[in-house]
């Protein structure tokens, strides 16, 4: 069965922390995205990839950078990590090609800062 | 720019009642549309979805969902609620070809009463 695996499923760092999310798929996808999830907003695309090494901004970038070195990986790096990006994260690899388009997701990542 | 709108945060119905969630999107071309559901603790799973063809689509779970594309929505629907049912679901737009975003609402979180 398809599998995507992120590293941790709870994660607690502290303010002006580097910190990275790991992302690892199996299906040999080109798509890949993070998004973090928040009540009542959601989920937010934050940046998705859709090859290796290519990465495209979403709507919420600004803090994070990504890292695609690999196919099957994909990184959300937090440069410096503070109280506001506390959430949970949540990482998917896609399908594409009509009636196979769909979104697969990890079980995600709590993330606190402190 | 490509987003949704789910008008309800939480809903509740009786168990054995109907549901129907609403779900408008904003998309300039031909979207894809999907319906995903996350129960307590769990990933987010794909109930739906539509590409093209018959504007009502049959998913998992015995929900369906009906595309109008001059109402710009895709609301999903079940004809009797199961005390299963209870968790947050979520409308997303992407575009139709893939190698690009897809956007998730806000969500809508149902609560089942016996």
């Amino acid at each position: 069965d398809v599998k995507v695996t992120q590293s941790s499923r709870y994660l607690v760092k502290r303010t002006g922390e580097k910190v990275f999310l790991e992302c690892v798929q199996d299906m040999d996808h080109e798509n890949m995205f993070w998004y973090r999830q928040d009540p009542g907003l959601g989920l937010r695309l934050i940046y998705f990839s859709y090859d290796v090494k290519m990465k495209e901004k979403g709507d919420i970038p600004e803090g994070y950078s990504v890292s695609r070195e690999k196919k099957e990986r994909f990184s959300l790096i937090l440069e410096s990590a503070s109280t506001n990006q506390t959430s949970m994260y949540l990482c998917a690899s896609r399908t594409t090609g009509q009636a196979n388009e769909k979104l697969f997701f990890g079980s995600g990542t709590q993330l606190s800062v402190l | 720019a490509q987003s949704v709108t789910q008008p309800d945060i939480h809903i509740t119905v009786s168990e054995g009642a109907s549901l129907e969630l609403r779900c408008n999107y904003s998309y300039g071309a031909t979207p894809y549309l999907f319906w995903y559901v996350q129960s307590p603790g769990q990933g987010l799973q794909l109930l739906l979805k539509y590409f093209s063809g018959d504007t009502l689509v049959q998913g998992i779970k015995g929900f369906e969902a009906e595309f109008k594309r001059s109402q710009s929505s895709f609301n999903l629907r079940k004809p009797s609620v199961h005390w299963s049912d209870a968790a947050e679901y979520f409308c997303a737009v992407g575009p139709f070809g893939g190698y690009q975003k897809v956007t998730f609402g806000t969500g809508t979180k149902l609560q089942v009463i016996p």
